[in-house]
């Protein structure tokens, strides 16, 4: 069965340094998101993505994070440079449809981010 | 603002049947889905409900009521592996989804 893939599954970096986050989504899948948690806490919508563009974006995607789909396969989140609180599970996903349509979004493993 | 509330701790027997309810204030409407989280582990998807009414899948299935602002997820025939945490989301006029704090659900023998 087709799965979403993550890589690190744990990353852990000084503060102030830049991370990547890699994710391959699912092959014939055309949305992809990121969403992140942290320890304890409800998950939270980053950034979703389509046609090589941002469609949708929350508060917490600042100036210090971006995305790209560098080629047909990955799809990356770049942390600029990392904060202590940006410490939490990140988790890609990926979904066939968006929109209004029935959009079972299927989730990666995740990658733990720690900061220190 | 978003906000969405659910009750965080559950606890059933096996074979029993629950109910875990949602409620919501958003600004706009644009679907509400229904995850399951086991602990350290990613959410996998269970449903999405954008129209009033039940939706059903198997053992799960989900309600709406936009006028209400409320849903809710029914579990039937509980199994020990359903224990997990059941998360809210609700899509406002942005499209952005707003996820509650979950239910953690403790499904006993």
């Amino acid at each position: 069965e087709p799965e979403v893939t993550q890589t690190p599954s744990h990353q852990v970096t000084q503060m102030g340094q830049e991370v990547i986050l890699r994710c391959v989504p699912i092959s014939n899948h055309l949305y992809f998101y990121w969403y992140r948690q942290i320890l304890g806490q409800k998950v939270e919508f980053l950034v979703s993505f389509y046609n090589n563009e941002i469609s949708e974006k929350s508060e917490i995607f600042d100036d210090q994070f971006s995305v790209e789909r560098p080629d047909g396969s990955n799809f990356t989140l770049k942390i600029r440079s990392t904060k202590l609180e940006d410490s939490a599970m990140y988790f890609c996903a990926s979904s066939e449809m968006g929109g209004l349509a029935d959009n079972e979004q299927f989730f990666g493993p995740g990658t733990r981010l720690t900061v220190l | 603002g978003q906000n969405i509330d659910q009750p965080t701790e559950m606890t059933a027997t096996e074979g029993a049947i629950v109910q875990i309810n949602c409620t919501y204030q958003t600004s706009g409407f644009n679907g509400l889905f229904w995850y399951q989280q086991h602990a350290g582990e990613a959410p996998t998807f269970l449903s999405y409900n954008v129209l009033d009414g039940l939706e059903e899948k198997g053992r799960f299935s989900s309600f709406l009521s936009r006028s209400k602002g409320y849903s809710y997820l029914l579990l039937k025939e509980l199994q020990m592996k359903d224990s997990a945490s059941y998360l809210c989301a609700v899509r406002g006029g942005s499209y952005i989804p707003t996820f509650g704090r979950g239910t953690s659900l403790i499904v006993h023998p």
